[in-house]
């Protein structure tokens, strides 16, 4: 079962725009990750925030987590046409060893 | 060496076939894992190999049989699928937890499956 949700399930943009993805998550969490994956190929790993820290920056990437909330949020600022995909959190929760939970993914286009 | 590499990139098989996925990764990872896709869906999690032996098995039918040969390579055996087994097949690895979180996974390219 899907430990995380995202919202929204598909994003609009245009080129130089800031684009801003939510993830909701129901368990104690070692850590949680962000992946993009373009169309149907594999997952590639964005970014990884430990339930400890607050904020983490990665280029473009801006990330959060709030675990009294259990939620995080991706920013993608001054996005391009290349971050067109689909982005998925994933939670390594703290009772479940060896195994992500994927949420159901964000959408996003970005137009020239 | 940071990728995980997978063939075929593409299959096409009857339901009577017996073939087999395989995945090689040289970072010295010795966790890995199968993951099936279905379009518009996220990843769900198959079976994960720690140190060459299976560790999970999400009640995966038994027509899927992986197989962990050696630290590098993992395979995934097929026979007698259904049509519903059509799916991108994915192969990923990480580093091991010893008593703290784990790292992130790396993803091969996956195998684009299709059941006839």
């Amino acid at each position: 079962s899907q430990q995380g949700e995202e919202d929204p399930q598909a994003l609009s943009i245009q080129e130089g725009e800031n684009a801003t993805m939510n993830c909701s998550y129901k368990t104690s969490i070692n850590n949680l990750q962000w992946y993009r994956q373009n169309s149907g190929r594999g997952l590639v790993h964005l970014i990884l925030i430990r339930s400890n820290e607050r904020e983490k920056h990665s280029g473009r990437l801006r990330v959060t987590l709030d675990t009294s909330k259990k939620s995080s949020s991706l920013l993608i600022t001054a996005s391009r046409a290349a971050d067109t995909a689909s982005y998925f959190c994933a939670t390594d929760a703290t009772d479940s060893w060896g195994k992500l939970q994927f949420g159901a993914g964000t959408q996003v286009v970005v137009t020239p | 060496d940071t990728e995980v590499t997978q063939t075929p990139k593409h299959l096409v098989m009857g339901m009577t076939n017996k073939k087999s996925l395989k995945c090689e990764q040289h970072m010295g990872h010795r966790a890995m894992y199968w993951y099936k896709q279905k379009a518009k869906k996220p990843p769900e999690l198959m079976f994960v190999y720690s140190y060459e032996k299976l560790s999970i098995n999400e009640s995966v039918p038994s027509r899927f049989s992986p197989e962990c040969p050696n630290s590098s390579l993992l395979n995934l055996h097929l026979h007698a699928l259904q049509p519903e087994d059509s799916a991108l097949y994915l192969c990923a690895s990480s580093q091991t937890r010893a008593g703290g979180p784990y790292n992130e996974q790396f993803f091969g390219p996956g195998t684009r499956l299709t059941v006839l």
